[in-house]
């Protein structure tokens, strides 16, 4: 079974400061991917960030970067520099392999962020 | 034209009626999924489907069933319709492989009265 945790149902962050959202998980398969995608007011959903679970390397895409602790069971996102737009809800997934061959893709609850002025 | 495109965009029903949702997609992705937002739970997974011959149970999949017609279409419906299945809904595709993202539909707002 697959899990995704996100205990932080809003935060907030002053603009050009930098912003980490919390997310633990909790899966029984030996390898697994984690996802970040943020959900603007609009409603769409966008891609931000990809870690494998035998990637040695944090993932970073731009003014976003991917803390994973395996032995914690934790992938934080981190928000460098907030702008305005950052303001969002961000959601944290999980697809795991094994006999699921990451087929199965899994989100927590979210975290909405507000970045202010 | 959108990758993936869902149909009704907003739908308002009645408890008991049967409806359906329908998700096409112009990505050739094998992997197509279905779940539903409510707010303070986020996107719950009902269904998904690697090929056209395979159909696997989500988190929630009572009350609801799909269908993968195709490679491009999975289509999902609520048998009988009923208040608390009011959400938005999203349908997804995602190519085979291991850290492929996933593309989203817009959403169906679906309204049960």
């Amino acid at each position: 079974a697959q899990k995704i945790t996100q205990t932080q149902p809003g935060m907030f962050v002053q603009e050009k400061e930098a912003v980490t959202l919390d997310c633990t998980y909790d899966t029984s398969d030996p390898s697994y991917g984690l996802f970040w995608y943020k959900q603007p007011s609009s409603g769409e959903m966008i891609f931000l960030i990809y870690q494998g679970s035998y990637d040695q390397q944090n993932a970073t895409e731009g003014r976003y970067s991917l803390n994973f602790q395996k032995a914690r069971k934790s992938a934080n996102l981190v928000i460098s520099a907030s702008q305005l737009g950052d303001s969002a809800m961000y959601f944290c997934a999980i697809a795991g392999g094994g006999s699921g061959g990451y087929n199965k893709l899994i989100f927590g609850a979210g975290t909405r962020l507000a970045v202010h002025p | 034209d959108a990758d993936v495109t869902q149909t009704p965009r907003n739908r308002i029903t009645k408890t008991g009626k049967r409806i359906m949702l329908e998700c096409s997609q112009t990505k050739g992705h094998d992997r197509m999924y279905w779940y539903r937002q409510d707010p303070g739970l986020g996107l719950r997974l009902i269904y998904y489907s690697f090929d056209v011959k395979d159909i696997n149970k989500g988190e929630i999949s009572d009350g609801y069933s799909v269908s993968r017609q195709a490679q491009a279409k999975f289509s999902l419906s609520l048998e009988s319709a009923i208040p608390n299945q009011t959400a938005l809904y999203f349908c997804a595709t995602r190519p085979s492989g291991e850290g492929t993202e996933a593309f989203f539909g817009q959403g169906t707002r679906l309204t049960v009265v």
